[in-house]
Formats: C-alpha cells, structure tokens, sequence
C-alpha cells in the first residue's frame, strides 16, 4: 500500500481480555518494527521483524505479548490477559532494510485503553 | 541500556522566532541518528537521517547538526510558525546489540501566533 496502515485506530477493551493489533506495512519493506508510546513518553521499543523472522523481540515486556508475521508483509501483535497498564498507543513502523536510512514509515498507531 | 536523551521536554515560542533542541545519545557503536516530527493525531514523521560526524541537513526553515564524537545532535527550527507545533523525537541506531532505533522523550514544540 501507499503508507503504513494500523487497525483498529481505536480499542477499548476489558481487563483480562485478549487483544489483537494488525500492521499493514509498505509493500517491499522488509523491516517491520512495533513501538509503544505512553502518555509523556517516547516510543518505546517493542520487537522488530526482518522478514517473516522476529530479529529482536527484547522489548516486549512479558510472556503477555507475542507478534508474528507469516508472510512477511502484515504482523499482528497479540496481548493476553490485557492489563490496564497495557493502555497505550502501539506505533507500527517499516523500512528498507535495518539501516533505516531513508527512515522509518509510521502507521497512524492504534490507541488501546484497558477497562 | 542505551539511552537518548531530549531538552528541553517542552517549549513554547511566539510565531517568528528561532528556536532549538538537544539530542544526546551514547557515541560508542553510533550507527544512525534520525529525527522526527509528530502532529497531533498524525504519524510520526521522518524529518533527517544523519550518520557522519559534522553532517548538516536542511529542509526548509528546519536544519540539523551532528556530533557523533560527542554524541549530540542539534535541531533548529528559523522563524517559527503555528503549523511547526508538534513534538519532534529524535533517535539513535548503534552498530551492536539491537537493530532498531531507540527514541527519547521527544520535545513538544507549541508557537503561538
């Protein structure tokens, strides 16, 4: 597609429910990365992909999350048992390559807030 | 822990005046510096990528200088107007351990007409 593509831009859900985020990247961008910004924060780094391989999933923060990308191209980030720590908005960004030098292409993120 | 450090947190200017932001980061392993601008409600939007030491970008009435030696950048914004009100979030790329960027804080820019 055109741009990076997020959905839902929205998501209110129940403490203790599962979540699922999709990410739709720029078409022939390998690198795909998740991000997590709350309020007053900077984006903070969660896993990034290299092709259908999670090349570095360091940054997610408990055995809750998990994200995976089948084809290489649309990742999905899966939270369990969501907490109200959890709310957040979750950035998807892509690039060519991991040098990043043209920059990274960010989604318009989606907001989740745990009840 | 690498970390990228952002001053001021936030500022606030009138419209017309110049104004600028400090970027620190680790210099060890320094792969990439980028910076970014993010609109409320919008994505975040690549700015610069920057990785020589001494490099100047310019786009506009915004420029950034980087010093990989002493690991800083700086961004300038000349004649500030309403429309530059966003935060701007720089972040950095080592050449070790992880292969993505790692942003600071960002430093919310607000200029009042």
């Amino acid at each position: 597609g055109a741009g990076v593509s997020q959905t839902p831009s929205n998501k209110v859900t129940e403490k203790g429910k599962y979540v699922e985020l999709r990410c739709d990247p720029i078409s022939g961008h390998t690198a795909l990365y998740w991000y997590r910004q709350s309020l007053g924060q900077g984006p903070e780094f969660l896993i990034y992909f290299q092709g259908t391989g999670a090349a570095d999933d360091s940054g997610l923060p408990n055995d809750r999350f998990f994200a995976v990308r089948p084809e290489g191209s649309v990742s999905t980030l899966k939270i369990q048992r969501t907490e109200r720590g959890d709310s957040a908005v979750y950035l998807c960004a892509s690039s060519l390559g991991t040098g990043g030098f043209g920059g990274y292409t960010f989604g318009s993120g989606t907001r989740l807030t745990v009840v | 822990i690498l970390n990228v450090e952002q001053s001021p947190q936030s500022l606030h200017v009138q419209e017309g005046d110049s104004t600028n932001f400090t970027c620190s980061f680790p210099s060890s392993n320094f792969y990439a510096l980028h910076w970014y601008r993010w609109e409320t409600a919008k994505s975040p939007e690549a700015l610069f990528v920057m990785t020589l030491n001494g490099d100047e970008k310019k786009k506009g009435r915004i420029s950034a200088t980087l010093n990989t030696k002493e690991g800083y950048s700086y961004l300038y914004i000349k004649g500030s107007q309403p429309e530059d009100s966003a935060t701007y979030l720089c972040a950095s790329l080592w050449d070790m351990g992880r292969r993505a960027l790692t942003f600071g804080s960002g430093t919310r820019l607000q200029v009042q007409p």
